[in-house]
């Protein structure tokens, strides 16, 4: 059974400051790396995807993969309030239709 | 560009009634997804569709759920008998293909309570 961990929070961190949210899978083989945010009581959306080693950039947040590590994290710098939602961090495997792994995500909460 | 549509958007039923739920995808989505979303949990993937072809349906209990995709457009996702477990939410995504999963678009999801 492919696994994806997240430490499920909350994660508090005060507005301004840089939150950074962690994840860790099990399958070797993923090929693909996902970000989701979803807000209380609504559907989750894509913030960021990344396929490669090393960093990927998008306005305030930023991914990191380490494959070697097994290790995905998603860094949101100058957080606001408006940040506050759980995260949650997705894999696809190197399938031909690429099945997507959810983990239980972590909620962040960004203080005034 | 209109986005994933579901209904209903809640459901309240008694344990061994039947259930169903319709998505209609984006218009062109080749690729349709039925999650299972419970409390405090991630989104756990119930059966793919690519058209109306079924490419994986191994966490789908069979015994009870059923989905199908009727000309490889609307889908509805059935439970038979319903039991106190299945309370969640059952979100319906869609994207352009099988191999962009980065394109998956969420429906807003019905929430299903068993009582």
């Amino acid at each position: 059974q492919k696994e994806v961990e997240q430490n499920s929070g909350p994660l508090s961190v005060p507005e301004g400051a840089i939150a950074s949210l962690n994840c860790t899978y099990s399958d070797q083989g993923s090929q693909s790396f996902f970000w989701y945010r979803q807000y209380s009581g609504k559907s989750p959306e894509l913030i960021m995807f990344i396929y490669s080693n090393g960093d990927k950039e998008d306005g305030r947040f930023t991914a990191q993969l380490n494959k070697a590590s097994q290790y995905v994290s998603l860094l949101i710098r100058d957080s606001q309030p408006s940040d506050s939602a759980t995260y949650l961090c997705a894999v696809a495997d190197s399938g031909g239709y690429q099945k997507v792994t959810f983990g239980t995500g972590t909620k962040l909460q960004v203080i005034p | 560009e209109a986005g994933v549509a579901q209904s209903p958007r809640y459901k309240i039923i008694e344990k061994r009634q039947s259930v169903a739920f319709w998505c209609n995808p984006i218009s062109g989505h080749a690729t349709l997804y039925w999650y299972q979303q419970i409390l405090g949990q991630g989104p756990k993937l119930l059966i793919q569709f690519q058209n109306n072809g079924v490419v994986d349906d191994s966490q789908l209990p069979k015994d009870r759920f059923s989905a199908e995709r009727l000309k490889g457009v609307d889908s509805t996702l059935k439970i038979q008998p319903a039991k106190l477990e299945d309370s969640a939410v059952y979100l319906c995504a869609s994207s352009l293909s099988r191999d962009r999963p980065y394109e998956q678009y969420f429906g807003p999801g019905t929430r299903l309570t068993v009582t």
